[in-house]
């Protein structure tokens, strides 16, 4: 068990919809990361975050918004679903958020876009 | 921009017999390197990092890695490959910037 929560584990929704993934770090840790999967994209960075403030950010769509909350906890807002956003997205934290840091995952969340 | 590759998208191996998976990272210092493994419905388990010092590096489950700075690599090696080690295996390496960039990863099947 890597310490990090993801809810909800599965979700199914129709295009045009909005969508709403949430993440909880491992306690002690100040950073959360939010990555993509897919079978053709492979693993892909979206954005990081770190004690409520926006550090990196990947290749996340416009569509696409992220947040961290004072309690550290972090939340993907994904919006005008396409069916190419169907895939796993994975949450994961690290204490400090630096290149050093390993990062923790969560089990993912798996988005299906009908 | 740094980039990580794994040469092999599925390796077969049968148990007991040796691993090796590649890694080619391409990047102007000495990059903070990792390797994650992820089994089926799960999310990605750190077995090993090498941030300096010594080249070989030992990680958890039997696994190794080492950095061979004149070809650009990080390949994991296990001695003794067991079914439980089935999964994907993935490559990365921390940027200045803070992102970690993944590798496409490696499937590993393991024969009886």
């Amino acid at each position: 068990d890597s310490g990090v929560t993801q809810t909800p584990k599965h979700l199914i929704t129709a295009t045009g919809q909005r969508v709403t993934l949430r993440c909880s770090p491992r306690s002690g840790d100040l950073s959360v990361y939010w990555y993509q999967q897919s079978l053709d994209q492979g693993l892909q960075f979206l954005i990081q975050y770190y004690n409520g403030e926006e550090r990196a950010k990947g290749n996340i769509l416009e569509r696409f918004s992220a947040q961290q909350f004072p309690d550290l906890h972090s939340e993907l807002n994904l919006s005008s679903l396409e069916l190419g956003d169907s895939a796993l997205y994975f949450c994961a934290s690290s204490v400090t958020g630096t290149p050093n840091s390993p990062l923790h995952f969560g089990n993912g969340t798996r988005l299906t876009v009908t | 921009a740094q980039s990580v590759t794994q040469p092999d998208i599925h390796i077969t191996v049968s148990e007991g017999a040796s691993l090796e998976l590649r890694c080619n990272y391409s990047y102007g210092a000495t990059p903070y390197l990792f390797w994650y493994v992820q089994s089926p419905g799960q999310g990605l388990q750190l077995l090993l990092k090498y941030f300096s010092g010594d080249t070989l590096v030992q990680g958890i489950k039997g696994f190794e890695a080492e950095f061979k700075r004149s070809q650009s690599s990080f390949n994991l090696r296990k001695p003794s490959v067991h079914w439980s080690d089935a999964a994907e295996y993935f490559c990365a390496v921390g940027e200045v910037n803070n992102d970690m960039r993944f590798g496409a990863g490696t499937r590993l099947t393991v024969k009886p």
